[in-house]
């Protein structure tokens, strides 16, 4: 099963804002809402940051939104800090029952 | 304090097995989905299984469906991954998460590493 759609790297510069994409399929995103999104630092464990496309868990800074349109998902980052550095995953529920990620992408804070 | 942490990893050679451990503490264990997911070297992040909080349901990556086998014990609040026929491309971290209602894992463990090499 292929992966999810994402560019490999974005950056920005402190304080700015940066949108990740994420593209799927008619069997993911087309389907279903359930898209969730990671940050994982560099060897750490991956965390939860939005769900159900723009849902955050508590805890999480309102600087981190999410949306959906059509087959495509997105990652906005507003006020860019420097540890917002880290690699970022979408992830999706299939009509497959199965669960799929993208491939990920490096946010590099210049 | 919701936590899963994840013990079993270890060097195999090709054709072996292992069994993965997972314990759960926190929250109550046999109310949700499960799941294991791996990151082989400098890669992203893989989906291997997910199993129901009674067992009932259980599904599959294609990578891994007649080799790896998902189970849970809630009386041990324990999730399990046993992977067979290990291979190299099997070499990863192995993540043990919990799944919420519309399917994020939002509660992370460190990870226990598999190495796969004669």
């Amino acid at each position: 099963q292929s992966a999810l759609t994402q560019p490999a790297s974005v950056s920005g510069s402190p304080g700015q804002s940066i949108t990740i994409s994420c593209t799927g399929t008619s069997s993911d995103f087309g389907t279903y809402n359930y898209v969730s999104w990671y940050q994982q630092h560099l060897g750490k464990a991956p965390k939860l940051m939005i769900y159900s496309v723009g849902t955050r868990p508590s805890g999480v800074s309102n600087r981190f939104s999410g949306s959906k349109s059509g087959n495509t998902a997105s990652l906005t980052i507003s006020g860019l800090q420097a540890e917002d550095e880290a690699d970022y995953y979408c992830s999706s529920y299939r009509t497959s029952d199965t669960l799929i990620f993208g491939g990920g992408t490096r946010l590099t804070v210049l | 304090q919701v936590q899963v942490v994840e013990s079993g990893g270890g060097l195999v050679k090709p054709g072996g097995s292992l069994r993965l451990s997972c314990a759960a503490s926190g929250f109550t264990f046999s109310d949700y989905y499960m799941s294991w997911i791996r990151q082989a070297p400098g890669k992203g992040l893989e989906w291997l299984s997910y199993i129901s909080g009674s067992g009932t349901t259980i599904n599959y990556a294609v990578s891994v469906e007649g080799r790896f086998s998902i189970s849970r014990d809630n009386a041990k609040n324990s999730l399990y991954l046993q992977m067979n026929s290990l291979r190299a491309e099997d070499t990863a971290v192995y993540y043990c998460a919990r799944v919420g209602d519309t399917w994020p894992f939002d509660c992370w463990g460190q990870g226990t590493l598999v190495a796969v090499s004669s």
